[in-house]
């Protein structure tokens, strides 16, 4: 079984700043797959960042960057220059043999003017 | 590309009546999976379609809840006897079939609200 574990309920940041999210997960695949997710209020949840398993290389984005580190099973995600439409609630995913996402219990991400 | 759409936006109803809920997928996207996400946590995974077949079911959907999606473009999630617990956003996405890293796409959700 896999499961995603947020442990920030809550992070804020100022406008221009640097934020980073924290996600571990567990997982019996050899072969999987890591995603985060925002989800705005009462809009759709959108999807940021995605990391293969295999890949070394972290995934970037524009902005947005993760850290993987494979061995500890820690999947984080950086946010650079802030801005106030980044204001969500960011949900870290992961996809094993099965389709489905298995998603943590999300962080609301609060940007400050 | 209109993304998923799903409908209705809101549906609030008495315990006990049935209700159903309508996902239209990306157009070329084969695979169609429902969500449940109650407050303050992350989306649960239901069921999910590849064309008309469903695939997987989660221990989630008990008896009182069927996915259908018969020709393999639009799907519906009905709800029997609902009870309090149903209340939840129930959340549809899409992807295309080629492998795991194909990202599913989502829909506003439909928001369930028993009385």
């Amino acid at each position: 079984a896999q499961t995603v574990t947020q442990s920030q309920p809550e992070m804020s940041v100022q406008e221009a700043e640097t934020v980073t999210l924290s996600c571990t997960y567990d997982t019996s695949e050899s072969d999987y797959y890591l995603f985060w997710y925002k989800q705005p209020p009462s809009r759709q949840m959108i999807l940021v960042i995605r990391q293969e398993a295999y890949k070394q290389q972290n995934a970037t984005e524009n902005r947005f960057s993760v850290n993987f580190q494979k061995a500890a099973k820690s999947f984080s995600l950086k946010i650079s220059d802030s801005q106030l439409g980044d204001a969500a609630m960011y949900f870290c995913a992961s996809q094993g043999g099965s389709e489905k996402l298995v998603f943590g219990k999300g962080t609301k991400l609060t940007v400050n003017p | 590309d209109t993304g998923v759409s799903q409908n209705p936006r809101h549906k609030i109803t008495k315990r006990g009546q049935n209700v159903t809920f309508r996902c239209d997928p990306i157009s070329e996207h084969n695979r169609l999976y429902w969500y449940r996400q109650t407050l303050g946590q992350g989306p649960e995974f239901l069921t999910y379609f590849q064309n008309e077949a469903q695939l997987e079911k989660s221990r989630l959907l008990s008896d009182r809840f069927s996915a259908e999606r018969p020709k393999g473009s639009f799907s519906t999630l009905e709800i029997q006897r609902t009870e309090q617990g149903d209340s939840a956003m129930y959340l549809c996405a899409s992807s295309l079939e080629a492998g795991s890293n194909q990202p599913q796409h989502f829909g506003d959700g439909t928001r369930l609200s028993i009385l």
